[in-house]
């Protein structure tokens, strides 16, 4: 079946520009990550939902980024006012469960914000 | 909250010989342990995973042991080949929370 899958796969802002990213995730599965990796590093956690609840926002760097799941299903983490630092790629995963399971990446969204 | 260390950053190995990444976590609270592997440009992919109560775990020629009083896990490959070579992650994660904290990566590199 279908994995996870993003969009847009590749995305050029000019520094100050809003930006929307998209993450289709696994029919079914209820949970929802999303995560920032910068050349190099690990993916570092953002957000978390739970169907349509978001649970965690702990890793969101600034106000400037925001994330929604309004029908627990479709998920997409908005930044607004980009800034350089802001480059990396975002990666979105989902898993069946609540818990302590499998984690099921897309292929992520290289954002360049120059 | 967890901190995940990995070692080592890169490692070359020749084509057959066993490749041995460790990771280290801080938070006895994690009891999940994936390892996902990453190709240039690719998302990461699950190959293999231990819960906490299980000390080994093996899939073909991909091993995994968690030593949980000295907070250590390790990914063992053995009979390495070059469609090996990528950049491997390992992660711990609480059942309840579920976020993933990821180790800084293992650059391998299997030499034909």
């Amino acid at each position: 079946g279908a994995g996870v899958s993003q969009s847009p796969r590749y995305k050029v802002a000019k520094r100050g520009q809003d930006v929307a990213l998209r993450c289709d995730p696994i029919s079914g599965h209820v949970s929802l990550f999303w995560y920032q990796q910068a050349l190099g590093q690990g993916p570092e956690f953002l957000t978390y939902f739970q169907n349509e609840a978001q649970l965690d926002k702990s890793g969101l760097p600034s106000d400037r980024f925001f994330a929604e799941r309004p029908e627990g299903s479709v998920s997409t983490l908005k930044i607004q006012r980009t800034q350089q630092e802001d480059s990396a790629v975002y990666l979105c995963a989902s898993s069946l469960g609540y818990g302590g399971d499998e984690q099921f990446f897309g292929p992520g969204t290289r954002l360049t914000v120059l | 909250g967890e901190n995940v260390e990995q070692h080592p950053s890169t490692l070359s190995v020749q084509e057959g010989d066993s490749a041995v990444i460790k990771c280290t976590y801080s938070d006895s609270a994690s009891n999940y342990f994936p390892w996902y592997k990453q190709e240039l440009g690719k998302r990461p992919q699950l190959i293999i995973d231990i819960r906490s109560n299980v000390g080994e775990k093996k899939d073909q020629r991909i091993a995994v042991t968690l030593n949980k009083t000295a907070k250590h896990f390790s990914l063992h490959i053995t009979e390495t080949q070059p469609e090996d070579s990528a950049v491997y992650f390992c992660a711990a994660s609480f059942f309840i929370g579920n976020q993933f904290y990821f180790g800084t990566g293992t650059s391998l590199t299997v030499i034909p």
